[in-house]
């Protein structure tokens, strides 16, 4: 079956630092999109990408999706405190319905 | 609105008890799934349905029944209770366009099996 990977599993960063997590799929992707879970919390959606090559940014955070679409990056530009928590990217392959999340990537921000 | 909505937020339960958990959304999605979420693991599917009286099977669909007879509601039922089923639950759905929609979700529901 379909499977998405992220690295890295943890990372922790100084604030102002920038931060990039990548997805991989074992298959080709319809479309991918990215979540954010802030810790005790739910998934809340951040955005999708759907073409190949695509790149979408929202204020500090730069979303990719490949050419090949089978992975995607998460990129945070000088990071805050308020990006804590732990970022899941999700594909959908084909004509599935169904998302398949990735392991997510637990971002930890210090002063 | 409510959105998507859990019961119950917390639950012990023994070895072998069963129990339902109660999932509703007031946004008349097509698309309702069921996911647990374990550490490091990421989020897993359990059940899935695309409409009222359709349903399937996700990643980790073992120990797990499901139903849909309305669109509202999407229950999750543990008929013989198992520590390996300590998790956190999340309910979400998604708009008739299920190949792109969002994924709402609901705040979930810890459980926990002694």
């Amino acid at each position: 079956g379909q499977q998405v990977m992220q690295i890295p599993q943890y990372q922790h960063v100084q604030e102002g630092e920038d931060f990039t997590t990548y997805c991989n799929s074992s298959t080709t992707l319809s479309n991918i999109q990215w979540y954010k879970q802030r810790p005790g919390g739910h998934p809340v959606f951040l955005i999708q990408l759907v073409k190949s090559g695509e790149v979408k940014k929202q204020k500090r955070l730069t979303f990719q999706f490949g050419e090949a679409k089978k992975n995607s990056s998460l990129h945070i530009t000088a990071t805050q405190t308020t990006d804590v928590g732990t970022y899941f990217c999700a594909g959908r392959g084909g004509t599935a319905s169904k998302l398949t999340f990735g392991t997510g990537t637990r971002l930890q921000v210090t002063l | 609105n409510a959105g998507v909505t859990q019961t119950p937020k917390f639950q012990v339960l023994k070895t072998g008890q069963s129990m339902t958990l109660q999932c509703a959304q007031d946004m008349n999605h097509e698309y309702m799934s069921w996911y647990r979420q374990d550490p490091g693991m990421g989020l897993r599917l359990i059940h899935y349905s695309v409409g009222a009286g359709i349903t399937d099977q996700g990643e980790v669909p073992n120990g797990y029944n499901v139903s849909r007879s309305t669109t509202e509601d999407f229950p999750l039922r543990l008929l013989s209770a198992a520590p390996s089923q300590t998790s956190v639950y999340f309910c979400a759905s998604s708009s008739t366009s299920a190949l792109t929609g969002e994924l709402f979700f609901g705040e979930g529901s810890r459980l926990t099996v002694l």
